[in-house]
């Protein structure tokens, strides 16, 4: 059973900041590591995914990098605007592919 | 939302009674999820399907059962529903293996 932990819980960023959410795993499959996007009230969205053999990934505001050494991959997010807020999830495949999500940090971007 | 429905939105019902949620997709894809969503947990694959007829357990998939006799279609039964099983569920769909789409969610409310 994958194991997937994710911090920080929440976050508050000023406009115009980097926002910076990091998620850890346990057991590594050659599969996409995707980070998804929820507003209230609706399901999440898919915001960005990388592969294992990737480093790091970019587009648009939104970065992932990946560390395959340390088991580790984070999501940061370029000149956060008022509209980014909302709660992040990090995801890793397991067996058979099917995701582990970690608990999800809700972040705040203020004026 | 990408083509998928979730019906109901919003259900409150008793303990001990059988609840059934559908979801609904017009993507006519391969792969059907049921998750719940609670917080501190993250979303938790409950059910998955991997073709008509064809299902498998997820993590929490105790106390609840699936059907897919259609593509289009994936139900999710509690068979007697119970406090514990006061949550959100989300419905996903993907042509691959892991969850692209999210449906807009179900919050149940068992009393």
């Amino acid at each position: 059973q994958q194991q997937v932990k994710q911090s920080p819980q929440s976050l508050i960023v000023q406009k115009g900041g980097i926002s910076i959410i990091n998620c850890a795993y346990e057991n590594t499959a050659f599969d996409y590591f995707p980070w998804y996007q929820q507003f209230p009230g609706k399901g999440p969205a898919l915001l960005i995914a990388i592969r294992p053999d990737v480093s790091e990934k970019k587009e648009g505001r939104f970065t992932i990098s990946f560390n395959k050494s340390a088991k580790q991959f984070s999501l940061h997010i370029m000149d956060s605007q008022p509209g980014d807020s909302a709660t992040y999830f990090c995801a890793a495949p397991g067996t058979a592919s099917k995701l582990t999500f970690g608990t999800g940090t809700r972040l705040q971007v203020t004026l | 939302d990408a083509g998928i429905t979730q019906s109901p939105r919003h259900k409150v019902t008793e303990t001990g009674t059988p609840v059934t949620l559908r979801c609904h997709q017009t993507e006519n894809h391969r792969y059907m999820y049921w998750y719940r969503q609670d917080p501190g947990h993250g979303l938790r694959l409950i059910h998955y399907s991997y073709g008509v007829k064809d299902t498998d357990k997820g993590e929490v998939s105790d106390g609840y059962s699936v059907s897919r006799s259609k593509t289009e279609d994936f139900l999710l039964t509690l068979e007697s529903a119970t406090s514990s099983q006061t949550s959100v569920y989300f419905c996903a769909i993907s042509p691959r293996e892991s969850p692209l789409h999210f449906g807009n969610g179900t919050r149940l409310t068992v009393t």
